[in-house]
């Protein structure tokens, strides 16, 4: 079983549709949660972090983690097109020197 | 420059060349790393350099080789790479111990011929 599973799509949702983008984990150490965007043609960049379970809000973007299921979310309400790009989920061990373990990525594309 | 840069951005090389990969961080951070993403795979951790010390080596490799001349600039020199080698190379960068807050540069996408 790998560590981190993502569906890696793709996604195509309509532009103001809610998004859901999810991964699981096997590692239960797993203490940090991270939501990566990456539009083409760039490096990721960081777009939500969660330390251990619960919700955490940031304008459209709501992460999610619930870690009794091994399983974190990220939603995007009010869609838009600019929001089409790669979302990588990470995560890591406490302690602030654990490596970071990627998922694969999920390509997401809303339509106008 | 903000943020991290990395040049060149794409690069194609044959198999016995020699290339090097650089990157820059103006961030002050002072700790670097050196990422490869292949389609369909996960991010792969290959190097952490924490002020300047390489603290990791992910079983890399020999063909790739890095250098860490001070805590804002990071090479990765390349040679006799295999066709498999051809990537998108991330480079980033964060404050030590601080692996879970890493800024990515735009990489660099390396063709192996």
């Amino acid at each position: 079983q790998k560590e981190v599973e993502q569906d890696p799509g793709p996604l195509s949702v309509p532009e103001g549709a809610i998004v859901s983008l999810n991964c699981t984990y096997s590692n239960s150490a797993f203490q940090y949660f991270m939501w990566y965007r990456q539009y083409s043609r760039k490096g990721p960049e960081l777009l939500m972090y969660t330390y251990s379970s619960g919700n955490k809000e940031d304008g459209r973007f709501t992460a999610q983690v619930d870690k009794s299921s091994k399983y974190i979310s990220l939603f995007i309400r009010d869609s838009q097109p600019s929001d089409s790009a790669t979302y990588l989920c990470a995560m890591s061990g406490q302690g602030g020197s654990e490596k970071l373990v990627f998922g694969k990525g999920t390509k997401l594309t809303v339509n106008p | 420059e903000t943020g991290v840069t990395q040049t060149p951005r794409h690069l194609v090389m044959g198999m016995t060349n020699k290339k090097s990969l650089k990157c820059e961080q103006h961030l002050g951070h002072n700790a670097m790393y050196w990422y490869k993403q292949s389609a369909k795979k996960p991010l792969e951790l290959m190097f952490v350099y924490n002020f300047k010390e390489q603290t990791e080596n992910n079983s890399v490799p020999s063909r790739f080789s890095p250098e860490c001349p001070n805590s804002s600039h990071l090479f990765l020199h390349l040679h006799t790479l295999q066709p498999e080698d051809s990537a998108l190379y991330l480079c980033a960068s964060s404050q030590a111990g601080f692996y879970n807050e890493q800024f990515f540069g735009p990489g660099t996408r390396l063709t192996v011929l």
